[in-house]
């Protein structure tokens, strides 16, 4: 059955320190991958996405993630947290339809 | 950037009523999906239209329903509402011509909330 995970549904990093938001996906075929994140009372913004171009794939506020077949993971990762990191953020995939499955989510939690 | 707008952002009914909730895409998208988050949940897909008809249905409950009118916009109308109902609706919009995969961009949503 295809699926999308997120494990932890609460991270902690120090500000500063290096932020990381694990993903793994179940597919027969590589779909493609999002990440959101939603601010408390907000809407989900997208963060960046995966389409079979690049591996490695940036997106906005210094967030970036690896697409890795073998593993069938989307990780998202930051070098460094900054306060204004604190939100939830959902792992996606839309596995070549018009829906987009989302992650239970990352609540992703900065301390000073 | 135009982003898509919904409407109205906060509602608050009683059960049994009815409710419609609006949505105006992204100028020039085609494609407009609806979501529904409850408290604490991930948004779970409920219904998408492509030029006015309908492309796909998710588990989006007989009490509702949904179209897509000519400019694009659409409109979720819900029924006897339930107070299970009370969530957070997300509209998306996308477009086709882009090629690629359809990227879905999310409104800001509607809070309902069923007393």
């Amino acid at each position: 059955a295809q699926s999308v995970t997120q494990l932890g549904s609460h991270v902690s990093v120090s500000e500063g320190a290096l932020v990381l938001l694990r993903c793994n996906y179940s597919s027969s075929v590589p779909p493609y991958l999002f990440w959101y994140v939603q601010y408390p009372n907000q809407g989900l913004q997208l963060l960046l996405k995966y389409t079979s171009a690049a591996t490695l794939v940036k997106g906005i506020n210094g967030f970036e993630a690896e697409f890795k077949k073998s593993e069938t993971s989307f990780h998202l990762t930051k070098p460094s947290a900054h306060m204004s990191d604190a939100a939830e953020y959902f792992c996606a995939v839309n596995f070549r339809d018009d829906k987009i499955i989302f992650g239970k989510g990352t609540r992703l939690h900065i301390l000073p | 950037a135009a982003g898509v707008i919904q409407s109205p952002r906060h509602l608050i009914k009683e059960k049994r009523e009815t409710a419609t909730l609006k949505c105006y895409p992204i100028p020039r998208h085609d494609t407009v999906y609806w979501y529904q988050q409850g408290p604490g949940q991930d948004p779970q897909f409920l219904i998408s239209f492509y030029e006015k008809m309908q492309s796909d249905k998710g588990s989006i409950p007989d009490r509702f329903s949904a179209q897509q009118f000519s400019d694009y916009h659409s409109e979720l109308n819900m029924s006897s509402l339930e107070l299970g109902d009370s969530a957070l609706y997300f509209c998306a919009s996308s477009s086709s011509r882009q090629g690629g995969p359809d990227t879905q961009y999310f409104g800001p949503g509607t809070r309902l909330t069923v007393l």
